[in-house]
Order: structure tokens, then C-alpha cells, then sequence
């Protein structure tokens, strides 16, 4: 049982570039999520997907795009690099309840991204 | 809105010492609260929550926090500092209300450092 797993650990691009962060997780959980982290801000959602099939902006959606491709995975896409996209990229999971609200959210290991 | 606020983004106990960690939240409804901490380097990693049954939360590695309404808060505390515990902590809250499904918003977290 790996839990949230996140592909690649660590990656530099040039301004403009693209690239895809990818995310699994095998804990049959129904919502998933991409987080940014950036020293002295916290973690700050950037999208989620609450269930397979859908997904929604979070706080910081802008210059990144999201694809759940089935239960298990959810991909963060960043089309043209910024060196502001320069941050630490967390993906996470939880089960969902019709009530919502106490589940654990189970964070990978993230992403250490360095935009030049 | 929700919000959560961490006072002091840095914090150094003596090991053996009280580790005191202070957070405040926002709700207009009664939240979910969750304390994560993060070792360098790595993901987040679940302490302790609160779901509206007891109001103080016991955790793993020793950490516990009391769920108090009067004050908005739910500060995290440990009897005894290890220098295990150096690392960083968020407090988060999640409301469950639906179409956010129950998200997290976290502050902007704590440095605990632990001096032998």
C-alpha cells in the first residue's frame, strides 16, 4: 500500500516551458487534490477534484490545468513555466462522506520545482 | 469565511521543555480542525484531529489539543520537547458545507526547533 505517490520528485524548466506532475493513489479515495508551497504562505489549493469526472479551481488556479484521468490519478499541468511556479507541489486524497468535513487528507511526498 | 491564524512562525523550546503551538481559527460554522506536521523534506503527515466529539484530541508522538470554542482556538501542545519534534505544523480547518466538500485551509504553519 504506497499511498499518494508523485512523479517527479525534483525538476528544473526554463520560463515557458511545459510539463505534467503526476499523482496516484490506491486508497480507493473519491476526492484529490494539488496544493503549492511556498515558505512563510502555507500549503494553498490550487485545484481539486471532489469526485472521478469533475474538477474545480481552488485558491491559485491561474497558469496551471488538471486532469482527473480515472480514480486513481490526477495530473497538474503547467503550460508556459514562470519562475513564480517556482514552489513545492503536494498532492493529496481523502474518502468523502455526504456530511463532509472530518476526513484525513493523505499527502505525497510532492514536487520540488525550480522555474529559470 | 474560514480562515486559520498561527501565531509565531518560528518557536524554540529546550528539549524536555512545554512545546506550545498556538492557532486560531475563523467559522461561522462548527469546523472540522486538523494539526499536521512536516518533516523536512517530506509530506505532510496527520497529528491529530478534531470532529465534534471530545474536545481534547489526543494525537500521535505524544502532541495533544483542546478544542475550545469561547476563544476560536485549538492550540497544539507536548509535555515534553524531543528533539524528534523539531519540524514544521499547520493547523488547518475544514468546513463542512457542500461544494467545497469539506477543503482545507491551512495557516501559514510553525517551526518548531528543539534545543539540547
Amino acid at each position: 500500500n504506497a499511498g499518494v505517490t508523485q512523479t517527479p520528485k525534483f525538476q528544473v524548466l526554463k520560463t515557458g516551458q511545459s510539463m505534467t506532475l503526476q499523482c496516484a493513489q490506491d486508497m480507493n479515495h473519491n476526492s484529490m487534490y494539488w496544493y503549492r508551497q511556498d515558505p512563510g504562505m502555507g500549503l494553498r489549493l490550487i485545484y481539486y477534484s471532489a469526485s472521478e469526472g469533475t474538477t474545480d479551481k481552488g485558491e491559485v488556479p491561474n497558469g496551471y490545468n488538471v486532469s482527473r484521468l480515472n480514480k486513481r490519478e490526477f495530473s497538474l499541468r503547467l503550460e508556459s513555466a514562470a519562475p513564480s511556479q517556482t514552489s513545492v507541489y503536494f498532492c493529496a486524497s481523502k474518502t468523502s462522506r455526504a456530511s463532509g468535513g472530518g476526513e484525513t487528507q493523505y499527502f505525497g511526498p510532492g514536487t520540488r520545482l525550480l522555474v529559470l | 469565511a474560514q480562515s486559520v491564524t498561527q501565531l509565531g512562525s518560528h518557536v524554540s523550546v529546550s528539549e524536555g521543555a512545554l512545546v506550545l503551538l498556538r492557532c486560531n481559527y475563523s467559522s461561522s460554522v462548527p469546523p472540522y480542525l486538523f494539526w499536521y506536521v512536516q518533516y523536512p523534506n517530506q509530506g505532510l503527515q496527520l497529528l491529530l484531529k478534531y470532529t465534534s466529539a471530545a474536545t481534547l484530541v489526543k494525537g500521535i508522538n505524544g502532541f495533544e489539543a483542546e478544542f475550545k470554542k469561547s476563544e476560536t482556538s485549538f492550540h497544539l501542545t507536548k509535555p515534553s520537547a524531543h528533539m524528534s519534534d523539531a519540524a514544521e505544523y499547520f493547523c488547518a480547518v475544514s468546513v463542512p458545507i457542500g461544494g467545497s466538500q469539506g477543503n482545507l485551509i491551512f495557516g501559514k504553519g510553525t517551526k518548531l526547533s528543539v534545543k539540547p
